[in-house]
Protein backbone atom coordinates (compact mmCIF):
# COMPACT_ATOMS: atom_id res chain seq x y z
CA UNK A 1 0.00 0.00 0.00
CA UNK A 2 1.29 3.43 -1.04
CA UNK A 3 1.54 5.50 2.57
CA UNK A 4 1.26 9.00 2.72
CA UNK A 5 2.99 11.18 5.25
CA UNK A 6 2.14 14.96 6.01
CA UNK A 7 3.81 17.45 7.73
CA UNK A 8 3.22 19.79 9.85
CA UNK A 9 0.74 18.05 11.73
CA UNK A 10 -0.15 21.21 13.40
CA UNK A 11 0.89 24.92 12.15
CA UNK A 12 0.59 28.31 13.77
CA UNK A 13 -0.12 31.27 11.82
CA UNK A 14 -1.53 34.69 11.49
CA UNK A 15 -4.19 36.13 8.48
CA UNK A 16 -2.25 37.11 5.78
CA UNK A 17 0.86 34.84 6.53
CA UNK A 18 1.79 32.83 3.54
CA UNK A 19 1.25 28.92 4.57
CA UNK A 20 3.00 25.58 2.96
CA UNK A 21 2.03 21.92 3.93
CA UNK A 22 4.33 19.73 3.06
CA UNK A 23 2.84 15.47 1.87
CA UNK A 24 5.01 12.78 0.91
CA UNK A 25 4.56 9.53 -0.51
CA UNK A 26 5.90 6.23 -0.22
CA UNK A 27 6.74 5.28 -3.56
CA UNK A 28 5.74 7.86 -7.01
CA UNK A 29 2.33 8.48 -7.51
CA UNK A 30 2.75 10.63 -10.43
CA UNK A 31 0.74 13.42 -9.89
CA UNK A 32 -2.25 11.96 -8.99
CA UNK A 33 -2.39 13.69 -5.66
CA UNK A 34 -5.86 15.66 -4.14
CA UNK A 35 -5.73 18.22 -1.41
CA UNK A 36 -8.65 18.76 1.02
CA UNK A 37 -10.03 20.84 3.34
CA UNK A 38 -12.66 19.96 6.32
CA UNK A 39 -13.53 22.14 8.81
CA UNK A 40 -15.41 20.49 12.43
CA UNK A 41 -18.34 18.97 11.88
CA UNK A 42 -18.41 19.05 7.51
CA UNK A 43 -17.24 16.80 5.01
CA UNK A 44 -13.94 17.75 3.56
CA UNK A 45 -13.82 19.48 0.67
CA UNK A 46 -11.59 19.02 -2.45
CA UNK A 47 -9.34 22.12 -3.13
CA UNK A 48 -6.91 20.59 -5.43
CA UNK A 49 -6.61 17.73 -7.72
CA UNK A 50 -4.34 16.47 -10.03
CA UNK A 51 -1.58 17.85 -7.73
CA UNK A 52 -1.52 21.83 -8.83
CA UNK A 53 -4.93 21.93 -10.32
CA UNK A 54 -7.25 23.82 -8.63
CA UNK A 55 -10.90 23.14 -8.14
CA UNK A 56 -13.56 25.25 -9.35
CA UNK A 57 -14.81 27.55 -6.89
CA UNK A 58 -12.04 27.70 -4.90
CA UNK A 59 -10.08 30.73 -4.01
CA UNK A 60 -6.61 31.45 -5.69
CA UNK A 61 -5.10 31.80 -2.79
CA UNK A 62 -4.54 28.05 -2.34
CA UNK A 63 -1.97 25.98 -4.94
CA UNK A 64 -0.47 22.87 -5.44
CA UNK A 65 2.63 21.67 -6.26
CA UNK A 66 5.08 18.46 -6.62
CA UNK A 67 5.11 15.57 -8.42
CA UNK A 68 6.19 11.63 -8.35
CA UNK A 69 7.04 11.46 -4.15
CA UNK A 70 7.19 15.05 -3.07
CA UNK A 71 3.98 17.70 -2.72
CA UNK A 72 3.10 20.77 -1.26
CA UNK A 73 -0.14 22.87 -0.43
CA UNK A 74 0.29 26.66 0.11
CA UNK A 75 -1.87 29.03 1.06
CA UNK A 76 -0.39 32.51 -0.52
CA UNK A 77 -2.01 34.95 2.29
CA UNK A 78 -3.91 33.09 5.00
CA UNK A 79 -7.72 34.19 5.89
CA UNK A 80 -10.18 33.98 8.73
CA UNK A 81 -11.88 31.11 6.67
CA UNK A 82 -9.06 29.14 5.73
CA UNK A 83 -8.31 27.99 9.68
CA UNK A 84 -8.99 24.38 9.04
CA UNK A 85 -7.86 20.81 8.48
CA UNK A 86 -6.18 19.82 5.37
CA UNK A 87 -5.47 16.53 4.18
CA UNK A 88 -3.87 15.44 1.28
CA UNK A 89 -4.72 11.87 -0.48
CA UNK A 90 -3.19 9.58 -3.34
CA UNK A 91 -5.29 7.84 -5.98
CA UNK A 92 -2.10 6.29 -7.90
CA UNK A 93 -3.64 3.46 -6.46
CA UNK A 94 -7.24 1.81 -6.76
CA UNK A 95 -6.77 1.28 -2.72
CA UNK A 96 -6.63 5.26 -1.62
CA UNK A 97 -4.63 6.92 1.21
CA UNK A 98 -4.67 9.90 2.95
CA UNK A 99 -2.19 11.65 4.85
CA UNK A 100 -2.74 11.83 8.76
CA UNK A 101 -3.79 15.71 8.33
CA UNK A 102 -2.61 19.44 9.26
CA UNK A 103 -4.57 21.20 11.71
CA UNK A 104 -4.32 25.19 10.70
CA UNK A 105 -4.92 27.30 13.60
CA UNK A 106 -4.91 30.80 14.87
CA UNK A 107 -1.32 31.98 16.22
CA UNK B 1 -27.06 18.82 -8.38
CA UNK B 2 -25.17 16.25 -7.31
CA UNK B 3 -26.19 14.78 -3.74
CA UNK B 4 -24.97 12.21 -1.65
CA UNK B 5 -27.00 11.26 1.06
CA UNK B 6 -25.74 8.87 3.37
CA UNK B 7 -27.79 6.56 5.97
CA UNK B 8 -28.10 3.37 8.69
CA UNK B 9 -25.63 4.45 11.20
CA UNK B 10 -26.11 3.54 15.03
CA UNK B 11 -25.39 2.12 17.99
CA UNK B 12 -24.53 -1.33 18.25
CA UNK B 13 -22.45 -3.54 20.28
CA UNK B 14 -19.56 -5.46 19.17
CA UNK B 15 -19.81 -8.56 17.12
CA UNK B 16 -22.69 -6.86 15.43
CA UNK B 17 -23.62 -5.89 12.42
CA UNK B 18 -24.58 -2.62 10.63
CA UNK B 19 -25.67 -1.65 6.85
CA UNK B 20 -24.49 1.68 5.42
CA UNK B 21 -26.68 3.18 2.34
CA UNK B 22 -25.73 6.23 0.39
CA UNK B 23 -28.58 7.36 -2.22
CA UNK B 24 -26.97 9.35 -5.13
CA UNK B 25 -28.83 11.58 -7.28
CA UNK B 26 -27.49 14.69 -9.69
CA UNK B 27 -25.42 12.92 -11.73
CA UNK B 28 -24.70 9.27 -13.70
CA UNK B 29 -24.10 7.18 -10.85
CA UNK B 30 -23.59 4.18 -13.47
CA UNK B 31 -19.87 5.38 -14.41
CA UNK B 32 -18.23 6.38 -11.36
CA UNK B 33 -16.44 4.34 -9.16
CA UNK B 34 -17.52 5.25 -5.49
CA UNK B 35 -16.07 4.82 -1.66
CA UNK B 36 -16.78 4.83 1.70
CA UNK B 37 -14.71 7.19 3.68
CA UNK B 38 -14.62 7.16 7.75
CA UNK B 39 -13.10 9.33 10.28
CA UNK B 40 -13.01 8.45 14.33
CA UNK B 41 -14.10 10.96 16.79
CA UNK B 42 -11.31 13.79 16.56
CA UNK B 43 -9.14 11.80 14.20
CA UNK B 44 -8.50 12.26 10.70
CA UNK B 45 -9.76 10.39 7.30
CA UNK B 46 -9.51 6.95 6.95
CA UNK B 47 -10.55 5.13 3.71
CA UNK B 48 -12.67 1.82 3.74
CA UNK B 49 -13.20 0.97 0.48
CA UNK B 50 -14.39 1.28 -3.07
CA UNK B 51 -15.95 -0.25 -6.08
CA UNK B 52 -15.99 0.20 -9.71
CA UNK B 53 -18.69 1.96 -11.84
CA UNK B 54 -19.88 -1.74 -12.43
CA UNK B 55 -19.55 -2.79 -9.54
CA UNK B 56 -16.65 -5.68 -10.81
CA UNK B 57 -13.43 -4.64 -8.46
CA UNK B 58 -13.78 -3.66 -4.69
CA UNK B 59 -10.48 -3.07 -2.63
CA UNK B 60 -10.57 -2.35 1.35
CA UNK B 61 -8.78 -1.26 3.65
CA UNK B 62 -6.30 -3.96 5.54
CA UNK B 63 -8.21 -3.25 8.85
CA UNK B 64 -12.00 -4.31 7.69
CA UNK B 65 -11.15 -6.39 5.03
CA UNK B 66 -12.96 -9.69 5.31
CA UNK B 67 -15.64 -8.14 7.81
CA UNK B 68 -16.82 -5.40 5.44
CA UNK B 69 -18.28 -5.63 2.20
CA UNK B 70 -19.00 -2.70 -0.16
CA UNK B 71 -21.98 -3.00 -3.20
CA UNK B 72 -23.86 -0.96 -5.47
CA UNK B 73 -26.99 -1.02 -7.28
CA UNK B 74 -26.72 1.21 -10.63
CA UNK B 75 -30.83 0.91 -10.89
CA UNK B 76 -31.12 2.41 -8.02
CA UNK B 77 -28.57 5.12 -7.67
CA UNK B 78 -26.93 3.34 -5.11
CA UNK B 79 -24.25 1.78 -2.88
CA UNK B 80 -23.89 0.00 0.39
CA UNK B 81 -21.46 -0.70 2.94
CA UNK B 82 -22.45 -4.25 4.43
CA UNK B 83 -20.41 -4.21 8.00
CA UNK B 84 -19.71 -7.07 10.12
CA UNK B 85 -18.06 -8.05 13.30
CA UNK B 86 -17.70 -4.48 14.30
CA UNK B 87 -15.40 -3.56 16.85
CA UNK B 88 -14.89 -0.56 19.06
CA UNK B 89 -12.41 0.81 16.85
CA UNK B 90 -14.80 0.94 13.78
CA UNK B 91 -16.43 4.07 15.76
CA UNK B 92 -16.19 6.99 13.22
CA UNK B 93 -18.42 9.18 11.26
CA UNK B 94 -18.81 7.07 7.67
CA UNK B 95 -18.79 8.84 4.53
CA UNK B 96 -19.67 8.40 0.81
CA UNK B 97 -18.01 10.14 -1.71
CA UNK B 98 -17.85 10.28 -5.44
CA UNK B 99 -14.83 8.55 -6.67
CA UNK B 100 -13.11 8.01 -10.07
CA UNK B 101 -14.35 8.23 -13.34
CA UNK B 102 -12.23 8.42 -16.58
CA UNK B 103 -13.94 11.58 -17.43
CA UNK B 104 -14.29 14.20 -14.63
CA UNK B 105 -10.49 15.65 -15.64
CA UNK B 106 -8.62 13.94 -12.98
CA UNK B 107 -10.70 14.47 -10.27
CA UNK B 108 -11.44 12.57 -7.09
CA UNK B 109 -13.52 12.73 -4.29
CA UNK B 110 -15.50 15.70 -5.77
CA UNK B 111 -18.05 15.31 -3.91
CA UNK B 112 -18.97 13.96 -0.07
CA UNK B 113 -22.33 13.01 1.53
CA UNK B 114 -22.76 14.57 4.89
CA UNK B 115 -21.88 11.24 6.91
CA UNK B 116 -24.00 9.06 9.41
CA UNK B 117 -22.39 8.14 12.42
CA UNK B 118 -21.81 4.48 13.36
CA UNK B 119 -20.57 3.69 17.23
CA UNK B 120 -19.48 0.12 18.38
CA UNK B 121 -19.96 -0.22 22.12
CA UNK B 122 -21.45 -2.21 25.05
Amino acid sequence: DIQMTQSPSTLSASVGDRVTITCRASQSISSWLAWYQQKPGKAPKLLIYKASSLESGVPSRFGGSGSGTEFTLTISSLQPDDFASYYCQQYKSSSRTFGQGTRVEIK
Amino acid sequence: EVELVESGGGLVQPGESLRLSCAASGFTFSVYWMSWVRQAPGKGLEWVANIKHDGSEKYYVDSVEGRFTISRDNAKNSMFLQMNSLRPEDTAVYYCARDWYDGNSGRDFDYWGQGTLVTVSS
